[in-house]
C-alpha cells in the first residue's frame, strides 16, 4: 500500500520565524520526491524539487533522509504570504502516474 | 506560461445523470491526468493518459471513465453519478514521460461537482 504520510496542521507560526515539517513515505523503492503547494480553493502548484543531497530556492530548503524515509521542508522568514498547505509528493516510479500525494499540511503565518 | 483549462468551475447534478468534465491543455504535453481531491484523503489518480487514444487507469476509476480523441483534450465521464461523487476534480498535465524525476505537473483550477 503506498503511502505518504503528513502531519495535517495547522501550524500556526508568526511573521519572521523559521517553520520546519516532515513528511514520511512507506515505499523504500521511491525514486524522487517533490513539495508542492496549494493556495485556498486553488489548484496545487510544484514548489521544488528534493534532492539527495537537499537543496535550497531562496527561503526554502528541502531535505531527504532515504534512510529513514523522510522528507522535510524548511521555510525561513516566513511571510504572510507562505500561508498554504504543503503537499508532499512521492514517485514510487518512473512515470508520473506514479506520484503519490501526502494529504498536506495547513501552514498559517500569523502577523 | 502552461495553461490547463477546465470547462466548468461548479457543477451541481442529480444522481444518475451522467457527467462530463473537459480539460484542456494548451502546451503539447503528452500526459494528461484525472485526480479528486477530498478532505482528510488527499488528491487520489483516476485515469491518465500518455497518448492520444490511450488511458490507463489510475487508483481509484470505478465509476468513472475517460476519452482521449485529441492530444490536448482529456475528458472525465461520469456515467451514472452518485454522491459518493461529490468532490473537486483536478485535470493535470506534464510534458515528460518515463523519466524518474517527473514531478512536475500542472493542475487546472478545478471543478467542483456536488451531485444531489
Amino acid at each position: 500500500r503506498k503511502e505518504v504520510e503528513q502531519d495535517p496542521g495547522p501550524f500556526n507560526v508568526p511573521e519572521g520565524a523559521t517553520v520546519a515539517f516532515n513528511c514520511t513515505y512507506s515505499n523504500s523503492a521511491s525514486q524522487s520526491f517533490f513539495w508542492y503547494r496549494q493556495d485556498c480553493r486553488k489548484e496545487p502548484k510544484l514548489l521544488m524539487s528534493v534532492y539527495s543531497s537537499g537543496n535550497e530556492d531562496g527561503r526554502f530548503t528541502a531535505q531527504l533522509n532515504r534512510a529513514s524515509q523522510y522528507i522535510s521542508l524548511l521555510i525561513r522568514d516566513s511571510k504572510l504570504s507562505d500561508s498554504a498547505t504543503y503537499l508532499c509528493v512521492v514517485n514510487i516510479r518512473r512515470g508520473a502516474d506514479g506520484l503519490t500525494f501526502g494529504k498536506g499540511t495547513h501552514l498559517i503565518i500569523q502577523p | 506560461d502552461v495553461k490547463v483549462t477546465q470547462s466548468s468551475r461548479y457543477l451541481v447534478k442529480r444522481t444518475g445523470e451522467k457527467v462530463f468534465l473537459e480539460c484542456v491543455q494548451d502546451m503539447d504535453h503528452e500526459n494528461m491526468f484525472w485526480y479528486r481531491q477530498d478532505p482528510g484523503l488527499g488528491l487520489r489518480l483516476i485515469y491518465f493518459s500518455y497518448d492520444v487514444k490511450m488511458k490507463e487507469k489510475g487508483d481509484i476509476p470505478e465509476g468513472y471513465s475517460v476519452s482521449r480523441e485529441k492530444k490536448e483534450r482529456f475528458s472525465l465521464i461520469l456515467e451514472s453519478a452518485s454522491t459518493n461523487q461529490t468532490s473537486m476534480y483536478l485535470c493535470a498535465s506534464s510534458p515528460y514521460r518515463g523519466d524518474a524525476n517527473t514531478g512536475e505537473l500542472f493542475f487546472g483550477e478545478g471543478s467542483r461537482l456536488t451531485v444531489l
